[in-house]
């Protein structure tokens, strides 16, 4: 089955920094990636996706870049604000009726 | 309701107690999932419903673990005879789309002790 792999585990930045995070996945079949962001004492939010036939897309401070190649995929958050602190979680998916596979999350914690 | 309503928030159980979590979807929402989520670990598939049909279930750890969707709206996880190893969060989700997992809403989970 499908195997994903996300790193770091942990991640500190300063407020105004860039973060990035990255997810490995093992399937080449997979070709759907969403992103998901799980705030404490929330559910987890559905922040940006991207599909096989898309090497790169963006959504305001948010972008996700895609390797099919390397089957890697990587969220970048640029001018990170204190709200953007939460754990992160990447998944892969082949679509259709596949149940996705996530990693095992990156907690995102950002300093004023 | 607006999102993915879970109860309780939380618990905690003796080993060997049974246990039910309940889940309520967005409404109108088509498709509905179970995961697990250990501490410091990403969510683990454990069933899908489509309306009442359970159409998969391959990720139930043990037969002590049962899910329910009787009228295709509201979802109950039960576990029997706990164990230390049941505990971890226990999340919802649902989706509208058939093609899943597109759009897919998480509720804010149950986490579950057993002591």
């Amino acid at each position: 089955g499908e195997n994903v792999e996300q790193h770091p585990s942990t991640l500190s930045v300063q407020e105004g920094d860039s973060a990035v995070i990255k997810c490995t996945y093992s399937d080449s079949a997979s070709n759907y990636f969403p992103w998901y962001k799980q705030e404490l004492g929330k559910g987890s939010q559905l922040i940006i996706d991207i599909r096989s036939n898309v090497g790169e897309k963006k959504d305001q401070r948010i972008a996700v870049t895609l390797n099919k190649t390397a089957k890697h995929f990587s969220l970048h958050i640029t001018e990170t604000q204190p709200e953007d602190s939460a754990v992160y979680f990447c998944a892969a998916s082949k679509g259709g009726s596949y149940i996705p596979t996530f990693g095992r999350g990156t907690s995102l914690i950002v300093h004023p | 309701g607006a999102g993915v309503s879970q109860s309780p928030r939380y618990k905690v159980a003796k080993r060997g107690q049974d246990v039910a979590l309940r889940c309520d979807p967005i409404s109108g929402h088509v498709s509905l999932f179970w995961y697990q989520q250990a501490l410091g670990q990403g969510p683990e598939f454990l069933t899908y419903f489509q309306n009442e049909a359970q159409l998969d279930k391959s990720g139930l750890p043990s037969d002590r673990f049962f899910a329910e969707r009787p009228e295709g709206s509201v979802s109950t996880l039960k576990i029997q005879r706990t164990q230390q190893e049941d505990s971890a969060v226990y999340l919802c989700a649902s989706s509208g789309r058939d093609g899943f997992p597109y759009g897919y809403t998480f509720g804010s989970g149950t986490r579950l002790t057993v002591v």
